[in-house]
Parts: C-alpha cells; structure tokens; sequence
C-alpha cells in the first residue's frame, strides 16, 4: 500500500499570509494526486487534481505542486473561509490512501 | 448533481446494514463510484469503488470479504452491504461520484450517513 504523509499536521496563520502543506508519498505516485478540503460536518470537496489542475469553480489562491512523490499544496492569502481540513489522496493505485490531514486554523 | 445517502444508524455487531446513494443530476451509468468513510473524529479512509459498469469492484482489506458494493444504473442508485459489521466500522459513510474515466477522483460527494456499530 501507498502511505501518505502531510506535514504539519495542524497550522495557524493570518488572514493574508501565504500557507503551504505538503504531502509526501512512500513511492512515486507520478501526479496522480488529489487535494480535498474538508469543513467540519460537511463532505470533503476536491481543490486539486492530478497535483496541479486546479478543479472547477475553485478560487486561484489555490494551487498545487509535485510530482513523483512530494507535493504540495499553497494557498497564496488566506482568507477566512479556507478554515478547514486539508487532505491530500493517491489515486494512482488500489488501495486508494490518504494523508492523515492538516487542520488550518486563524490565527 | 445531487447524492443522497440512506440505510445509517444502528447495526449490532455481527449483523448486517444496507447503505443507499441516490443519485441525480448526471448519467450515473457512465460514472464509477466509491464509498469513503470518516470515523468520528478522524480522517478520511476509502472503502470501496466500483466501475460504471459494475463489473469491477475494489475494496480496502479492512472491510474485504464483509462489505460488498453494488450498484442498479436502471434506478440511479449505488449500494454498500454491509455484513459482520465491527465497532471499527462506527463512521460517517459518504458516497463519491468519479470523474469521466478516472474512478478514484471524486468530484461530488453526499452528506453522509453515520453508522454506528454497537451492542
């Protein structure tokens, strides 16, 4: 099995500042790589794709990097909004795994 | 589009509980589709997938050989048998829709259904 591994596992920043979670892979996962965000009580909601392509209707804060098997995810100026959960997902093979999270919080 | 989970709640252990997603707004027959799960408090953990046209399935080992996972294209709606349920099955089940030929990236998702496993 892939194990996915996010770093840190929780953050605080400022309204403005920019963010940056990463997510390392224990083998190449080439870019099949996803990031969700994740608002408590709500259903995770895909960002990211295939580690770069920004999803449909997704603010351009937002983006990602990597390949292979370390990636990242940036937001650029953190807004109110984008407190949530972060996971990152291989989804190159079965079984299909997940980072343990990041948690981003305001400071 | 729109996925709307049923068929949570209370199973004992060892018995067996039968998870629903409706869905509409898109032609389900074209789409593979997952179930993922979140255990109270936790991440999110993949269950298992199926292909649009249900003739491959794929499960995680922590539920292979108890869960089964189906689905009905003439009434839009995927299934998760859920049989010899254990306490570490207790989670928020949610079903995922596909993207057009990638079964493991998922672009829309239900609310959710808690199932709690208890004696």
């Amino acid at each position: 099995d892939i194990q996915m591994t996010q770093s840190p596992s929780s953050l605080s920043a400022s309204i403005g500042d920019r963010v940056t979670i990463t997510c390392r892979a224990s083998q190449s996962v080439y870019k099949s790589l996803n990031w969700y965000q994740q608002k408590p009580g709500k259903a995770p909601k895909l960002l990211i794709y295939a580690a770069s392509s920004l999803e449909s209707g997704v603010p351009p804060r937002f983006s990602g990097s990597g390949v292979g098997i370390s990636f990242a995810l940036t937001i650029t100026s953190l807004q109110p909004a984008d407190v949530a959960t972060y996971y990152c997902q291989q989804s190159y093979s079965f079984p299909i795994t997940f980072g343990q999270g990041t948690r981003l919080e305001i400071k | 589009v729109q996925l709307l989970e049923s068929g949570g709640g209370l199973a004992q252990p060892g018995g067996s509980l039968r998870l629903s997603c409706a869905a509409s707004g898109f032609t389900f027959k074209n789409y593979g589709m997952s179930w993922v799960r979140q255990a109270p408090g936790k991440g999110l953990e993949w269950v298992s997938s199926i292909i649009d046209s249900g003739h491959s399935t794929y499960y995680a080992d922590s539920v292979k050989g108890r869960f089964t996972i189906s689905r009905d294209n003439s009434k839009n709606t995927l299934y998760l048998q859920m049989n010899s349920p254990r306490a570490e099955d207790t989670a928020v089940y949610f079903c995922a829709k596909g993207v057009y030929g990638d079964l493991s990236r998922w672009d829309n998702w239900g609310q959710g259904t808690l199932v709690t496993v208890s004696s």
